[in-house]
């Protein structure tokens, strides 16, 4: 069965440092989204993609943040200036209408 | 502030029983329900998704929706210690082209032998 891949599945990074959180999703999805998990909290929404731009942001996603699906296949998510409470775990997901979100595995963001 | 709610745990249970997981949302206006399962450093992995009143089994899971009651729930019947996770309940509240999911904080199974 296809997957949703990220890439890297941990990223070690300083403060202030630009990341960018790669994904591949599957190939009939059309909706994309990253989402956030700090460890211990809940799963949080960070953006959703559609059509090539973004459909809905949340309050976490501010200026520092940004998605690009810059070929059509691979989706990213850029931080620019990583701080410390940006460690999480960042969860790629992808759908199609009136379909569940399937989840990538992940990549564990560590800012020190 | 549309919230979905859930017991932290952890719920324990032995093997072999039926374990009952419940969740909670604010907005009436929800449309779809799911369950996610997800381990310890892991993603969600999808379990059900519900999206009218009454039951809906799949195997050992049946999920319960009451959209009256704004009320969703999991039972897992013939609990496995492989079953020991955190279960999370997600809400799709049709926002728009790209509906988003909120999540619940989740609910921690032990399943005991």
């Amino acid at each position: 069965e296809p997957e949703v891949t990220q890439t890297p599945s941990h990223q070690v990074t300083q403060m202030g440092q630009e990341v960018i959180l790669r994904c591949v999703p599957i190939s009939n999805h059309l909706y994309f989204y990253w989402y956030r998990q700090i460890l211990g909290q809940k799963v949080e929404f960070l953006v959703s993609f559609y059509n090539n731009e973004i459909s809905e942001k949340s309050e976490i996603f501010d200026d520092q943040f940004s998605v690009e699906r810059p070929d059509g296949s691979n989706f990213t998510l850029k931080i620019r200036s990583t701080k410390l409470e940006d460690s999480a775990m960042y969860f790629c997901a992808g759908g199609r209408v009136d379909s569940p979100l399937h989840f990538g595995n992940g990549t564990r963001l560590t800012v020190t | 502030q549309k919230e979905v709610e859930q017991n932290s745990g952890p719920l324990s249970v032995p093997e072999g029983a039926i374990a009952s997981l419940n969740c909670t949302y604010s907005d009436r206006v929800s449309q779809s329900f799911f369950w996610y399962r997800q381990y310890s450093g892991k993603s969600p992995e999808l379990i059900m998704s519900i999206y009218s009143n009454g039951d809906k089994e799949d195997g050992r899971f049946t999920a319960q929706l009451n959209k009256a009651s704004q009320y969703v729930s999991l039972l897992i019947r013939d609990s496995q210690p492989s079953d020991s996770a955190t279960y999370l309940c997600a809400v799709k509240y049709n926002t728009g082209t790209a509906s988003k999911l909120t999540f619940g904080t989740g609910t921690r199974l032990q399943v005991t032998l």
